[in-house]
């Protein structure tokens, strides 16, 4: 069966330390997207990527990082640079009018 | 970035009633995707609308594509307990090819 797979589903990170949330897909989607998702608002884009070796910054992309080295994997990077890290991280990717998500990653800082 | 308005933000229903929502924009749009969120998980797809005035149905559900296509509606039947969740629609602009989010509708049903 074809999807998006987000490993760890919980993930716990002191301050201070980089922490990298894995995102991979067998659809053979071109495009992938990061978004987080704080309670009680919408999906705030991070960075995307149409095409391998390329990524764009979104309305959040500060304090996080990506790489697009496969066209399956989109492994997005929260630095020690953000300053609010907890929150609810879903990775979508796209093919023409089909937009679909992952399971998601919660990543707390202690 | 382009806001997508969602409304209503949140219902409170009893098992049975019939639900509406819907997602509005200043601008035009080609598709329309609705997605249901449990808690704690991520965004199933229910329903995608590619042209004006479609109107296509999942089961007890059925969405709208506006036939100005600034406009998208879900309706959900003889709601049940496992249809609580949060109810998000997604646009996509005429031009370009991002997707854009409404903030969602919370749905409670009361049994």
């Amino acid at each position: 069966d074809g999807g998006i797979t987000q490993s760890p589903k919980y993930l716990f990170r002191k301050e201070g330390q980089n922490v990298t949330l894995s995102c991979e897909q067998n659809l053979n989607h071109d495009a992938m997207y990061w978004y987080r998702q704080d309670p009680g608002q919408g999906l705030r884009l991070i960075y995307y990527s149409q095409i391998v070796n390329d990524f764009q910054k979104g309305d959040i992309a500060e304090g996080y990082s990506v790489s697009r080295e496969k066209k399956e994997s989109f492994p997005l990077t929260v630095t020690s640079a953000q300053k609010n890290p907890t929150a609810f991280y879903l990775c979508a990717s796209r093919m023409r009018g089909t937009y679909l998500f992952g399971p998601g990653t919660r990543l707390t800082v202690l | 970035g382009q806001q997508l308005n969602q409304s209503p933000q949140s219902m409170f229903i009893q098992e049975g009633e019939d639900v509406s929502m819907n997602c509005t924009s200043s601008s035009i749009f080609n598709t329309w995707l609705w997605y249901k969120q449990d808690p704690g998980e991520g965004p199933v797809l229910l329903i995608a609308l590619y042209k004006a005035g479609e109107l296509t149905s999942n089961g007890r559900l059925t969405a709208q594509f506006g036939i100005t296509r600034k406009d998208s509606f879900l309706n959900i039947s003889a709601s049940i307990p496992s249809d609580v969740g949060i109810y998000f629609c997604a646009g996509q602009l005429f031009t370009g090819n991002q997707f854009y989010f409404g903030t969602g509708t919370s749905l409670t049903v009361i049994p």
